[in-house]
């Protein structure tokens, strides 16, 4: 089984800055890397796929990088609408998700 | 635009089978694959099982021995079987779609249901 392990489990931050949540697999996927944002009562809305292709209708301050086992979002100027929760997903072999970082907007 | 609708009882005794339906519609299920992922009230996601516009199926290990999915061509639906539950089957259950040829992500999801099992 691949294990996706993300961090921080947390985050606060300010509105405009530039926040980054890592995801790191237990061996390496290529780039078979999807990140999803959760809000609370709803289901996941995809963000990135193939670990750098911003999903149609996403904004551009959401880009996503890396290769193998270590990855990142990246959100280059944090809004109020941003908070939720962020899981990483690999598809490189069945689906595993990572445990989830928690934006919060101070 | 591809919408899904997940179905089904909300309360299900322990032992007994969890039956879900998810409902296609702008769209014809056999064009494409899907999956069932669920999530514990507060807890994080996981992968249940997907199944191929031909039926081919492939399970969660950690499920396999209690998961069935299938395909209703004629009503545009799929759905999940999932026999001797227990508590730890409590979750918002999810279908979605998969997308991206031979490695797929899930990119459109249904907006979840709830089941609990409890007698």
């Amino acid at each position: 089984d691949i294990q996706m392990t993300q961090s921080p489990s947390t985050l606060s931050a300010s509105v405009g800055d530039r926040v980054t949540i890592t995801c790191r697999a237990s061996q390496s996927i290529s780039s078979w890397l999807a990140w999803y944002q959760q809000k609370p009562g709803k289901a996941p809305k995809l963000l990135i796929y193939k670990a750098s292709s911003l999903e149609g209708g996403v904004p551009s301050r959401f880009s996503g990088s890396g290769s193998g086992t270590e990855f990142t979002l990246t959100i280059s100027s944090l809004q109020p609408d941003d908070f939720g929760t962020y899981y990483c997903q690999q598809y490189n072999s069945y689906w595993t998700f990572g445990q989830g970082t928690k934006v919060e907007i101070k | 635009q591809v919408q899904l609708q997940e179905s089904g009882p909300g309360l299900v005794k322990p032992s007994e089978t969890l039956s879900l339906t998810c409902t296609v519609s702008g769209g014809s299920i056999s064009t494409y694959f899907w999956s069932w992922i669920r999530q514990p009230a507060g807890k994080g996601l996981e992968w249940i099982g997907r199944i191929y516009n031909n039926g081919e199926t492939s399970y969660n290990p950690s499920l396999k021995s209690r998961v069935t999915m299938s395909l209703d061509t004629s009503k545009n639906q799929l759905s999940l079987k999932l026999i001797s539950v227990t508590a730890a089957d409590t979750a918002i259950y999810y279908c979605a779609r998969l997308l991206g040829g031979y490695y797929n992500y899930m990119d459109v999801w249904g907006k979840g249901t709830t089941v609990t099992v409890s007698s």
